[in-house]
């Protein structure tokens, strides 16, 4: 079945430090591959996708590239800010609708001033 | 303007009872979806209707029923409530099912069951 493993953290870092998310998936075909982030109190926004491999996704500053040898879509960026702090979710979609999007389980995100 | 709305935001009940949560979107998507998140926050898809095709998740308890009077609205009946059905639960919608369609999701409802 499809899956998806992330560091659960909490990951707590200094403002502008560098940001590495480590997301990896199992699927069988050739999943679109997403990175989910929730506020507190908010439901999930999408922050960036990528459909196919070698595709990076890019959003606010962050980024992710799909790679499909390694099965991985590591979230990165480059200087974190306090509002950067939320849960953060990598997923994957294989469409077709019953499977619906399959969540990694959340990496807690805090930066400190 | 709200794309995904859910109602309500929070819903204390005691064990026994029948609940309904309700969901819209305004986006004029086909699929919408209803997923239960837990207490640490695993996401976990429930439901995903699309054109009146409704797919269920297998795990899901025949207590919970999706609804759609409809294509904007895809609401959550959930009969004879247990503790173990407390949880927020988000609603989604995307244009249609396919792998790279984007899910715009709600605000969430969390349920308490006591």
């Amino acid at each position: 079945g499809n899956s998806v493993t992330q560091m659960e953290g909490p990951v707590t870092l200094s403002e502008e430090a560098f940001l590495t998310i480590n997301c990896t998936y199992t699927a069988t075909g050739y999943p679109s591959l997403f990175w989910y982030v929730q506020y507190p109190g908010e439901g999930l926004q999408l922050l960036l996708k990528a459909t196919k491999a070698d595709d990076k996704g890019s959003n606010k500053g962050f980024e992710a590239t799909y790679r499909k040898e390694t099965t991985s879509f590591h979230l990165e960026k480059g200087s974190v800010q306090v509002s950067d702090s939320a849960v953060y979710f990598c997923a994957l979609g294989r469409g077709g609708g019953a499977d619906g999007l399959t969540f990694g389980k959340g990496t807690h995100l805090i930066i400190q001033p | 303007d709200t794309a995904v709305s859910q109602t309500p935001k929070y819903l204390v009940t005691q064990m026994g009872n029948d609940k309904s949560i309700k969901c819209e979107q305004n986006l004029g998507h086909d699929t919408m979806y209803w997923y239960k998140q837990d207490s640490k926050k695993f996401l976990k898809i429930m439901f995903s209707y699309n054109n009146k095709e409704l797919i269920i998740n297998e795990t899901v308890p025949n207590r919970f029923s999706p609804k759609s009077p409809d294509k904007a609205h895809l609401n959550l009946h959930i009969n004879s409530l247990e503790l173990g059905d407390s949880a927020v639960y988000f609603c989604a919608s995307s244009h249609n099912s396919g792998k790279s369609d984007t899910q715009y999701f709600g605000p969430g409802t969390r349920l308490t069951v006591l």
